[in-house]
């Protein structure tokens, strides 16, 4: 099983819509859990982190779900401009980010 | 400036030769990583510097990969005879996060704008 996995997609989705995505741990030691949204041929950029109570950050909600292992991004009414990879990012202990493959998203107008 | 920089941006070099790909992570970071990115494809971990500990080099491909980490600041990776499966995206991120693993804050990594590597 791998370490981190995420429905690689994509998600085509009208303007507007609300999309979910999911990620998948296999590591129960997981402790730190985050969103990057990567753009075509950009590096990666820190979306929201994951806390255990759930957090929210405008349009984003991200929930964490300890005893199912996995983590969720919600993105209500979306836009043009959120058209991009979602990559899943979980820390155990001392050991290295772990990134998910990604999920693309299109948003479509 | 107050993020992580990398240099060059793009490099071509020729197979067989050295390349080395260097790393300014933003100030007062304790942790550094490497990453690369072939086109398509998901991050491949390299090497964890955290602190004044021993690397984490468990992700460095083969023994043509290296890379330090000088006065717990920047940091330089090198390739020596550079293959064509070598080119790839090379990217860094630095972040506060300490070998107590503190809180998601701490945690929060930021990347540079990478490396883009071609070996002909």
């Amino acid at each position: 099983r791998k370490e981190v996995e995420q429905d690689p997609g994509p998600f085509n989705v009208p303007e507007g819509a609300t999309v979910a995505f999911n990620c998948t741990y296999s590591n129960s030691a997981s402790q730190s859990f985050f969103w990057y949204r990567q753009d075509c041929r950009k590096e990666p950029k820190l979306l929201m982190s994951v806390y255990s109570s759930g957090n929210e950050d405008g349009r984003f909600t991200a929930q964490l779900n300890r005893a199912s292992q996995y983590i969720s991004l919600l993105i209500r009414d979306s836009k043009l401009s959120d058209s991009a990879t979602y990559l899943c990012v979980v820390i155990a202990g001392n050991t290295p980010l772990v990134f998910g493959k990604g999920t693309r998203l299109s948003v479509i107008a | 400036g107050a993020g992580v920089s990398q240099s060059p941006s793009n490099k071509v070099t020729e197979k067989g030769k050295d390349v080395e790909l260097r790393c300014d992570p933003i100030s007062g970071h304790t942790a550094l990583y490497w990453y690369r990115q072939s086109l398509g494809q998901g991050l491949e971990f390299l090497i964890y510097f955290q602190g004044n500990s021993a690397p984490d080099k468990s992700g460095l491909p083969s023994d043509r990969f290296s890379a330090e980490r000088t006065g717990g600041s920047v940091s330089t990776l090198t390739i020596q005879r550079t293959q064509q499966e070598d080119s790839a995206v090379y990217l860094c991120a630095s972040s506060l996060r300490d070998s107590r693993g503190q809180g998601a804050r701490r945690a929060e990594a930021f990347f540079g704008q990478g490396t883009r590597l071609t070996v002909v």
